[in-house]
Order: C-alpha cells, then sequence, then structure tokens
C-alpha cells in the first residue's frame, strides 16, 4: 500500500498562533489530498480536499481563510490552522489516493494531534 | 448525499470467538466498499476491499456484500484482543474522485 506520512505528531501551541501541519505521499505522487478531524470519540469529519496546482475545496461550514492548505508540490500538502483556538484542539489527518484492488480508496498518514492552550 | 450507517457498539465479545460488524448503506450504484481499521488514537487503516457479491477472505477476515440488501459485513474470525478498535465502513461519495463516504463506526472490544 501507500505510504503517507504527518508531521508533526504532536504539536502544542498558544492561543492566537498559528500551526502549519504536512503531509507528503513518500513513494507516490497525489494531485489530490485530503484533510480531516476527528474530536475525541467522534466519527472522521472530512474538511478540505487539496488539489496540486489549484485552490483547495472546502466542506459546508469550513472556514477557508482560519485553514489554509497549499498543496505545494506532488507530493506535499500543508494545513495552516491560523489563530488557533481552543475548539480547533483536535486530531487532524490527511489522506492520499491510491487505487486498492482496481478501485479508487485512500490512505491516511499517522495524523496530527493538535492543542491549543 | 450518500449515507452509511453502522452500530456504534461498543460490541463485546470473548477472545477466539466471531466479531461480526455490519454497514447498510443508501446508494444503491455503488460497487466498491472498504473496511479501515482505526485504533485510539490512531489514524484508520485500510484492511478490506470488496467489489462483488459473496465473500472475500484475508487471512482472519471475511468482507461479505449483498448489493440488493445493499449491506456488507466484516466478520473477524479467532477474534483477539488485538482486533479492538474501532472499524469504519466506507463508500465512494460520489463527489469527487476518491472521496469517500465513512461511517462512524463500530467499537469493538474483545475480551480476553
Amino acid at each position: 500500500g501507500a505510504v503517507v506520512s504527518q508531521h508533526p505528531s504532536r504539536v502544542i501551541c498558544k492561543s492566537g498562533t498559528s500551526v502549519k501541519i504536512e503531509c507528503r505521499s513518500l513513494d507516490f505522487q497525489a494531485t489530490t489530498m485530503f484533510w480531516y478531524r476527528q474530536f475525541p470519540k467522534q466519527s472522521l469529519m472530512l474538511m478540505a480536499t487539496s488539489n496540486e496546482g489549484s485552490k483547495a475545496t472546502y466542506e459546508q461550514g469550513v472556514e477557508k481563510d482560519k485553514f489554509l492548505i497549499n498543496h505545494a508540490s506532488l507530493t506535499l500538502s500543508t494545513l495552516t490552522v491560523t489563530s488557533a483556538h481552543p475548539e480547533d484542539s483536535s486530531f487532524y489527518i490527511c489522506s492520499a489516493p491510491w487505487i486498492a484492488g482496481g478501485a479508487e480508496t485512500q490512505y491516511f498518514g499517522p495524523g496530527t494531534r493538535l492543542l491549543v492552550l | 448525499q450518500k449515507e452509511v450507517e453502522q452500530n456504534s457498539g461498543p460490541l463485546s465479545v470473548p477472545e477466539g470467538a466471531i466479531a461480526s460488524l455490519n454497514c447498510t448503506y443508501s446508494d444503491r450504484v455503488s460497487q466498491s466498499f472498504f473496511w479501515y481499521r482505526q485504533y485510539s488514537g490512531k489514524s484508520p487503516e485500510l484492511i478490506m476491499s470488496i467489489y462483488s457479491n459473496g465473500d472475500k477472505e484475508d487471512g482472519r477476515f471475511t468482507a461479505q456484500l449483498n448489493k440488493a440488501s445493499q449491506y456488507v459485513s466484516l466478520l473477524i474470525r479467532d477474534s483477539q484482543p488485538s482486533d479492538s478498535a474501532t472499524y469504519l465502513c466506507a463508500v465512494p461519495s460520489g463527489a469527487g474522485s476518491y472521496q469517500l463516504t465513512f461511517g462512524k463506526g463500530t467499537k469493538l472490544s474483545v475480551i480476553p
């Protein structure tokens, strides 16, 4: 299967600061990547689709000016949480598309746990 | 909007038993189905995919698909405590390439 990495794995920041999370496809190119958020004991929520060479597509209710996405290359997408607040504390997970057994699916990175104090 | 329904559980089974996880989906035209396993504090991991009616076996895991009933299940034989996790069912959302709609997951606990 595909290998997707994320950095950092865990970050603690003060309220009002910005945090950048990187998502990399390690052994393949990804023109699209997905960013999810998951609060404790809740399901995955798709935040946005990152597109190489064009603007990200945000899901309804996700503030594009707060969650900045940049798909800088075919192997790197970044999510920047701007002016973070305690309510942004969550588990952020990226994924990249892959073909598994002839069907389109996704492989996930290990996730980034964000704690905003 | 496609919907994927799962019993949230928790589903508790004794070690060595068969765990049966169920998923129903709303879109009759869905062609591919995926099961992900998510350990507490970790990201989801793809464990099974199935596209044809019937059973697909991989080690202790068997995925079962019934498109007429819009039902897909995952059986785990000889359940182990290490199988304790949340299992997510997913189908292509149709909203864009590779996008998936996930169920909310079923939490499985295997009791030693």
